[in-house]
């Protein structure tokens, strides 16, 4: 099932801070965070494995709340480069030889303006 | 440099007719995906592949076939049966199987079916 990003759209003006949430209704075993600029291929961001680990990535930081099945994309000190579409991509563990696989959301379009 | 590569950029292709993406990687990643992208969404899985000779159906499988004869090499086949195959096809290969890792995409393929 795929997880449920909000909001869908943000507008930011340089510098300011913005907050990105994705929910999934199952357990996860992680969470990941891509970033894609218009007509380009999604670029990773970071991993967050259950246990609420924060990362950081340049300005941009991510935490896992393993209770709420949630993680949240922290964009601190916004730059011109942070527009693009942020999108999610959560884990969920299977039993098997198929091995694991990334459900995406439908994606954050970020704009930031100078 | 080791990379993704995924050939032709724009394909163009008229109703009913097989057409095939090509998908190589120099990484020497175990695992490869196939995803779909249609304008304005997230990216849905179609195939992937944990080792050689191996596959698993992702979540719209239906009107596609994969095959992994080799390491490096994961093309997708998109048949007359996929009914709306005008879409965005990225290809992505991480180092882990089991667990997902980081995924690293390539270009992509920008099918238009007439």
């Amino acid at each position: 099932q795929q997880p449920v990003q909000s909001p869908q759209a943000v507008i930011l003006r340089e510098g300011e801070d913005a907050v990105i949430n994705c929910s999934s209704s199952k357990a996860l075993y992680s969470v990941h965070w891509y970033r894609q600029k218009h007509g380009e291929a999604p670029v990773f961001l970071m991993i967050l494995l259950k246990g609420g680990e924060q990362k950081g990535h340049d300005k941009i930081s991510a935490s896992f709340n393993e209770k709420k099945q949630q993680s949240s994309l922290y964009l601190t000190a916004s730059q011109l480069s942070y527009s693009g579409t942020y999108f999610c991509g959560t884990e969920i563990w299977s039993v098997g030889a198929a091995g694991n696989k990334l459900t995406f959301g439908g994606g954050t379009r970020v704009l930031v303006k100078p | 440099d080791g990379g993704i590569t995924q050939s032709p950029k724009y394909l163009f292709r008229k109703e009913g007719q097989n057409v095939t993406l090509s998908c190589e990687q120099n990484l020497n990643h175990d695992a490869m995906y196939w995803y779909r992208q249609d304008p304005g969404q997230g990216l849905r899985l179609i195939y992937y592949s944990q080792i050689v000779n191996d596959f698993q159906k992702g979540d719209i499988a239906e009107g596609y076939s994969v095959s992994r004869e080799k390491k490096e090499s994961f093309p997708l086949t998109v048949t007359s049966a996929q009914k709306n195959p005008t879409a965005f096809y990225l290809c992505a290969s991480s180092a882990g199987t089991g667990i997902v890792l980081e995924q690293f995409f390539g270009p992509g393929t920008r099918l238009t079916v007439l």
